[in-house]
């Protein structure tokens, strides 16, 4: 199992630009969440599901967006991209109270 | 408000010396205090859980000590190694939820 994947590893935008988040998991859980650490402030709540067709938004969802069309995938979206926007980017899926965290998209906007 | 307070926000230690991490929670019902553990360029992973029915919780080298009455829980590293040397986090779960509320973190360093 690959467990939870994300892409790219590092992004660089600009202010203004869009761009997609990857996250994939192979392990068929239902449960999967977008978080960012910034330096100071752990681990933010942006975006959680419950499974395929089922978002809600957490602590910080403000300039993005998700999505959950099958089980397997859950793609973060920023619409516009912002110097506050700045940060590592985590995926998770969970099963039971076990979150199982990606690597990590490094993203900054200038 | 946070939450689950956490501190210190790092902490060094010399190799073989204990490490200790700290956490308060206001809201009595969170069940379960896991902490993950994260390496530079990596993602957290979970290192120990414990729920409140126990005060302490024993792995290795790692142990949770659990105090209800206080509503604090901590995480003690005995014999620390440089290997270690991590980011580590407290989280807190409510009865039901699979979303955790986390502390902000401390940053360990493990001098050799």
């Amino acid at each position: 199992n690959a467990g939870v994947t994300q892409t790219p590893k590092f992004q660089v935008l600009k202010t203004g630009q869009s761009m997609t988040l990857q996250c994939a998991q192979d392990m068929n859980h239902e449960y999967m969440s977008w978080y960012r650490q910034d330096p100071g402030m752990g681990l933010r709540l942006i975006h959680y599901s419950v499974g395929a067709g089922i978002t809600d938004q957490g602590e910080v969802p403000n300039g993005y967006n998700v999505s959950r069309s099958t089980t397997e995938d859950f793609p973060l979206r920023l619409l516009s991209a912002a110097p506050s926007q700045t940060s590592v980017y985590f995926c998770a899926s969970t099963v039971g109270n076990e979150q199982f965290f990606g690597p990590g998209t490094r993203l900054t906007v200038l | 408000q946070q939450q689950v307070k956490q501190s210190p926000q790092s902490l060094i230690v010399q190799k073989g010396g204990i490490s200790i991490i700290n956490c308060a929670y206001e809201n009595t019902a969170f069940d379960y205090f896991p902490w993950y553990q994260q390496f530079p360029g990596k993602g957290p992973a979970l290192l120990i859980a414990i729920r409140p029915d126990v005060s302490e919780k024993k792995e290795g080298r790692f142990t949770i000590s659990f105090n209800k009455s206080a509503k604090q829980f901590s995480l003690h590293i005995m014999d620390s190694q440089p290997g270690d040397s991590a980011t580590y986090f407290c989280a807190a779960h409510l009865g039901g939820s699979y979303i955790p509320t986390f502390g902000r973190g401390t940053s360990l360093i493990v001098h050799p």
